[in-house]
């Protein structure tokens, strides 16, 4: 199983952060698994921001839900997080996993780094 | 919150690594994960279930603990373990701890 994020470097502050996470090697729709984002920054750490299950269930981290959308593309097997209204502090590294409902996060992709600045 | 302690732990090959892991909460099902991380990597599953080893990983990698107390133990430290740890708790929501370095003393 392999997971490739990827998606624009540098944003400036107000627009949308958007995200792709290409899986192979497994399909998205696999019962029992969700796909989650992970950002990781020197100021907050590691941070779950959410997931989407294997039938197209969102869940997202309380402090992220007014401004993300995480979505499952089937046909292309991948899934994608967007994040509105970027700030200097949402710049980090964002990571996607693979988890299920009793289990945490057993694969990771590499990691893409975002930056936020004017 | 997941509080680890302590925050820079300074060992030496082959001594034996205690790393703690509290949780302001009782963590659900002990829902308790650690994980090992380099520089310029992802996160890497170590232990799940607060005390079951990931697949691939050695034996000298040890996790305790139930409630609101977890430890990893690591039993004698390779040149390859020196790293950053973090706990996560995924039962109610899924937080991490802010992590434990291992440096080489």
């Amino acid at each position: 199983l392999q997971l490739q994020g990827s998606g624009p470097g540098l944003l400036k502050p107000s627009e949308t952060l958007s995200l792709t996470c290409s899986v192979s090697g497994a399909s998205i729709t696999s019962n029992s698994y969700y796909w989650g984002w992970i950002r990781q920054s020197p100021g907050k750490g590691l941070e779950w921001i959410g997931s989407v299950s294997y039938g197209g269930e969102t869940y997202y981290r309380p402090s992220f839900k007014s401004r993300v959308t995480i979505a499952a593309d089937k046909s292309k097997n991948q899934f994608s997080l967007k994040l509105t209204s970027v700030t200097a502090a949402d710049t980090a590294i964002y990571f996607c996993a693979r988890h299920s409902g009793s289990f945490p996060f057993d694969f990771w992709g590499q990691g893409t780094l975002v930056t936020v600045s004017s | 919150v997941l509080t680890q302690s302590p925050g820079t732990l300074s060992l030496s090959p082959g001594e034996r690594a205690t790393l703690s892991c509290r949780a302001s909460r009782t963590v659900s099902s002990n829902y308790l994960a650690w994980y090992q991380q380099k520089p310029g990597q992802a996160p890497r599953l170590l232990i799940f279930g607060a005390s079951s080893r990931a697949t691939g990983i050695p034996d000298r990698f040890s996790g305790s603990g139930s409630g609101t107390d977890f430890t990893l133990t690591i039993s004698r430290l390779e040149p390859e373990d020196f790293a950053v740890y973090y706990c996560q708790q995924y039962g109610s929501s899924r937080t991490f701890g802010q992590g434990t370095k291992v440096e080489i003393k």
